[in-house]
This record gives C-alpha cells, sequence and structure tokens, in this order.
C-alpha cells in the first residue's frame, strides 16, 4: 500500500537544530519532497531529494535519506521563530497513476 | 521566480451554486493538480491533468469535474456545491526534467453555506 508517516508534532528551543522524520512505503519512489505550510497559506516547496541520493544539503537544510528503511528527515539547522509551521513529508508515486502522496505534516513549534 | 496563482483566496457560496476555482502557472508545466486539504484527512487528490485537454481522476473526484483548454491554466469546477465541499483547495504544477520540482498555489478557502 501506499502511506507516508510522520511524527504530528516536534518543540524545539531556538537557535537547536529540528530534526523531522518521515517514513514511507513506496520503493519505487522517485522523488521525495519537504514542504513548509504557514498558517492560512500554501505548500511552500522546501527541497527535494532524489530516490539515489543519501543527503541533501541546502543552506541550513539538510536532507538524509536511508532509502533501505525507507526513512526520510529534514534537519533544520539554528532554528528560528519563523520556521514555526507545519511541514509535509511527500513521495512522487508513479504506479498506478502518478501522484503526490502527502504524510499528515508536523508541526514545529519554535520558543525562546 | 516560479509561480502558481490561485485566482481566488476566499470564496463564500450558497449550496447549490456552481463554482469555479481558477489556477495558472507560469512555468509551462505539462502536470497540474487539484487537492484538497481538511483537518484530520490531510490532502487528498481530486483531479490531475497531464497535458491540454486531458484530465485524470484522483482519488476524491465525485462532485467536481475541471478543464484544462490551454496549458497554462487548470480549472476545478463544483457543478453543484455542498456544505461537505467546504475545504481548503490547492492546486499544483509540476515540470519535467531536474527535480521534477512540483510547486502549489496560495489555496483557496471555500465556504459553502
Amino acid at each position: 500500500g501506499e502511506d507516508v508517516e510522520q511524527s504530528l508534532f516536534l518543540s524545539v528551543r531556538e537557535g537547536d537544530s529540528s530534526v523531522i522524520n518521515c517514513t514511507y512505503t513506496d520503493s519505487s519512489s522517485t522523488y521525495l519532497y519537504w514542504y513548509k505550510q504557514e498558517p492560512g497559506a500554501g505548500l511552500q516547496l522546501l527541497t527535494y531529494i532524489f530516490s539515489n541520493m543519501d543527503m541533501k544539503q541546502d543552506q541550513r537544510l539538510t536532507v538524509l535519506l536511508n532509502k533501505k528503511d525507507k526513512h526520510l528527515s529534514l534537519r533544520i539547522a539554528d532554528t528560528q521563530t519563523g520556521d514555526s509551521a507545519i511541514y509535509f513529508c511527500a513521495e512522487w508515486h508513479s504506479g498506478g497513476y502518478n501522484k503526490l502522496i502527502f504524510g499528515a505534516g508536523t508541526r514545529l513549534a519554535v520558543h525562546p | 521566480d516560479v509561480k502558481v496563482t490561485q485566482s481566488s483566496r476566499y470564496l463564500v457560496k450558497r449550496t447549490g451554486e456552481k463554482v469555479f476555482l481558477e489556477c495558472v502557472q507560469d512555468m509551462d508545466h505539462e502536470n497540474m493538480f487539484w487537492y484538497r486539504q481538511d483537518p484530520g484527512l490531510g490532502l487528498r487528490l481530486i483531479y490531475f491533468s497531464y497535458d491540454v485537454k486531458m484530465k485524470e481522476k484522483g482519488d476524491i473526484p465525485e462532485g467536481y469535474s475541471v478543464s484544462r483548454e490551454k496549458k497554462e491554466r487548470f480549472s476545478l469546477i463544483l457543478e453543484s456545491a455542498s456544505t461537505n465541499q467546504t475545504s481548503m483547495y490547492l492546486c499544483a504544477s509540476r515540470g519535467q526534467g531536474t527535480g521534477n520540482t512540483i510547486y502549489f498555489g496560495e489555496g483557496s478557502w471555500l465556504t459553502v453555506v
């Protein structure tokens, strides 16, 4: 089946690193994505990783992919209050018909 | 800067009305999608389109139809709006090539009364 799972809530102190985890089930997924959603807004593409990569870094963001365990993580270095949002993990599913499958989202709360 | 624009951010419609939600992208993308987002249910795919005049049903197409007359525009149509269609509607487009990046619009909040 197709399923993407994330923990629902994460609380971190400002300046610390945040790590948001995600597991997926489709071993044929080609691309995995991280989106950020602020209240009342759409989804902002943060970063993505191709399935033949282990790691991708983009400024404060680091994505790690463990394909064997179907585990994806997003690390945000030096977390700021502006990073408070819901973060969605998504996999591009190309079996049957093409679509993005989303996790339920992780709400990140950053406190002083 | 890439852009997916949803023309209406907030709409209030009456039960039975016909509703059009418009989405335009400026990236020359072939693929476009409509999702709805509801608390506790996450994002669910309504319809998608691979190219002009092509459309495919997603997971929850009932009560909806779509139109893709031009490559840049993908419209979602509620033929007869019902209260259970009150939701946040998100349009997305996907390009081919590096990253197959998928961008979303800002969302359209629809309330059906």
